[in-house]
C-alpha cells in the first residue's frame, strides 16, 4: 500500500541553521504531497502542499519540491527560528481520501 | 471560518467501556476523517464519510465506528475499549478534493 518514509529525529539546530527533513514515498498513481507541523498539545496544521511533480510548495520560508523520480517530497528552511521547534510530518493523500503519514521528525531550535 | 472543533479536550476511560468523540467541521465540509495518533507516532487513517456516508476505511476493527450529520458534525464510537486505545484522535475536514485537510486539535484518551 502508499506509504511515506521519513527522516528519523529528534534534529537539533541553532536558530538561524538551514533545516532539511527528508520524505520519501511509494504510491501507485499520481497522489498529492503534503507537510503538517505539529505543535506541542496541538493538532495537525498543514504547512505547505503540493499536487503533481515538479509543484513546488512553499509557506513561511519552507519548501518542498514533489520529485516523482526520485519520488520525494524533502522539508527545507534556509533559517530556523526558535519558534519552528515542532513535530513535522510528511503525508500523501491517495485515491483522493486517505492520508497516509511519515512517523515525524522532532526539530527543536535552540536560540 | 470557525475551524474544527473537537471535545472533550482530554478523556479518562477504564477497559470494556465504550466511548464517543466528537468534532464539529466547517460549515460546507461535506467530508470528514477520523485519525488516531499514538505517541510518538503519525496519525494513522481510521475512517472517512462523505455526506453522511462512510466512503473509506483503514486497518480498524469494527468497534471503531462512526456518525456523519447533516450539521457538519461527526461522531467517533469506540466500543469494547482496550489499553491500546489509548492515543490522540484528530478529526479532520475539508470542503473538496481541491483543497487540503483542517484537523481539529484533538481528543487524548487514555484507556485504564
Amino acid at each position: 500500500g502508499d506509504s511515506v518514509t521519513q527522516m528519523e529525529g529528534p534534529v537539533t539546530l541553532s536558530e538561524e541553521a538551514f533545516l532539511t527533513i527528508n520524505c520519501t514515498y511509494t504510491a501507485t498513481g499520481y497522489p498529492s504531497l503534503f507537510w503538517y507541523v505539529q505543535y506541542p498539545g496541538e493538532g495537525l496544521q498543514l504547512l505547505l502542499k503540493a499536487t503533481k511533480a515538479d509543484d513546488k510548495g512553499s509557506n513561511k520560508g519552507f519548501e518542498a519540491t514533489y520529485r516523482k523520480e526520485t519520488t520525494s517530497f524533502h522539508l527545507e528552511k534556509g533559517s530556523v527560528q526558535v519558534s519552528d521547534s515542532a513535530v513535522y510530518f510528511c503525508a500523501l493523500l491517495s485515491n483522493d481520501y486517505k492520508l497516509s503519514f511519515g512517523a515525524g521528525t522532532t526539530v527543536t531550535v535552540r536560540a | 471560518e470557525t475551524g474544527v472543533t473537537q471535545s472533550p479536550t482530554h478523556l479518562i476511560k477504564t477497559r470494556g467501556q465504550q466511548v464517543t468523540l466528537r468534532c464539529s467541521s466547517q460549515s460546507g465540509h461535506n467530508t470528514v476523517s477520523w485519525y488516531q495518533q499514538a505517541l510518538g507516532q503519525g496519525p494513522q487513517f481510521i475512517f472517512q464519510y462523505y455526506r453522511e456516508e462512510e466512503n473509506g476505511r483503514g486497518n480498524f476493527p469494527p468497534r471503531f465506528s462512526g456518525l456523519q450529520f447533516p450539521n457538519y458534525s461527526s461522531e467517533l464510537n469506540v466500543n469494547a475499549l482496550e489499553l491500546d486505545d489509548s492515543a490522540l484522535y484528530l478529526c479532520a475536514s475539508r470542503l473538496d478534493s481541491r483543497r487540503g485537510y483542517t484537523f481539529g486539535s484533538g481528543t487524548r484518551l487514555t484507556v485504564v
